[in-house]
């Protein structure tokens, strides 16, 4: 079935790159986003890729899609304190009618001062 | 922007009651989505709707229904809560094609 896998923490410092990983199992995968979540709130959509891309950049984010590996990387440049965070993977996959959304577990971000 | 809004932050029930969680999303959007979060295991689909009236189980929809009667809104409920029903549940809608889904800000909910 789908499957989408994410290591559950990362630790950087202030000012270094991070970079968060997922793979994914869908071949039928057509978008592939990143959410990021705060303490006590919802998802935030951050960005997407369509799978036809490889990379997308955005400001301090750049993702990367290996579609031959399921591979999905999510790179913050500059990481700051306020990016702590729990970061999401999520592919939507499926045909018209009967697509669904599957999220990973979420990686937990931690920015040391 | 989208706005997606759940009636409560916080919610305290007790066991075997009825409970109602609502959701109003203010950009048409047709699809609306149930989700609960818990440590370790992510988000986990309890059921989602692609038109008003219209509803579809996710994979975890023992113990919930829903109800979608205007397109705006979508409310999840717990027939007869239980304990192991205490989790933050989140809401969320898009639109059609390659839209994400947008999140309301969740709903923690504790059974005692």
């Amino acid at each position: 079935g789908e499957d989408v896998e994410q290591s559950l923490f990362l630790s950087v410092r202030e000012g270094d790159s991070s970079v968060i990983n997922c793979t994914y199992t869908d071949s039928s995968s057509t978008y592939l986003y990143w959410y990021k979540q705060e303490p006590g709130a919802g998802l935030q959509l951050l960005t997407y890729i369509f799978s036809n891309m490889d990379m997308k950049q955005d400001q301090r984010l750049t993702v990367l899609l290996n579609k031959k590996d399921k591979h999905l990387s999510l790179r913050i440049a500059d990481t700051q304190t306020g990016d702590s965070a729990i970061y999401f993977c999520a592919e939507k996959a499926g045909t018209s009618g009967t697509y669904k959304y599957i999220f990973g577990t979420g990686t937990r971000l931690k920015v040391l001062a | 922007d989208v706005k997606v809004t759940q009636s409560s932050r916080y919610l305290v029930k007790r066991t075997g009651e009825k409970v109602f969680l609502e959701c109003v999303q203010d950009m048409d959007h047709e699809n609306m989505f149930w989700y609960r979060q818990d440590p370790g295991l992510g988000l986990r689909l309890i059921y989602f709707s692609y038109d008003v009236k219209m509803k579809e189980k996710g994979d975890i929809p023992e113990g919930y229904s829903v109800s979608r009667e205007k397109k705006e809104r979508f409310s999840l409920i717990l027939e007869s809560a239980s304990t192991n029903q205490t989790s933050m549940y989140l809401c969320a809608s898009s639109s059609q094609g390659f839209q994400p889904q947008h999140f309301g800000d969740g709903t923690r909910l504790s059974i005692l």
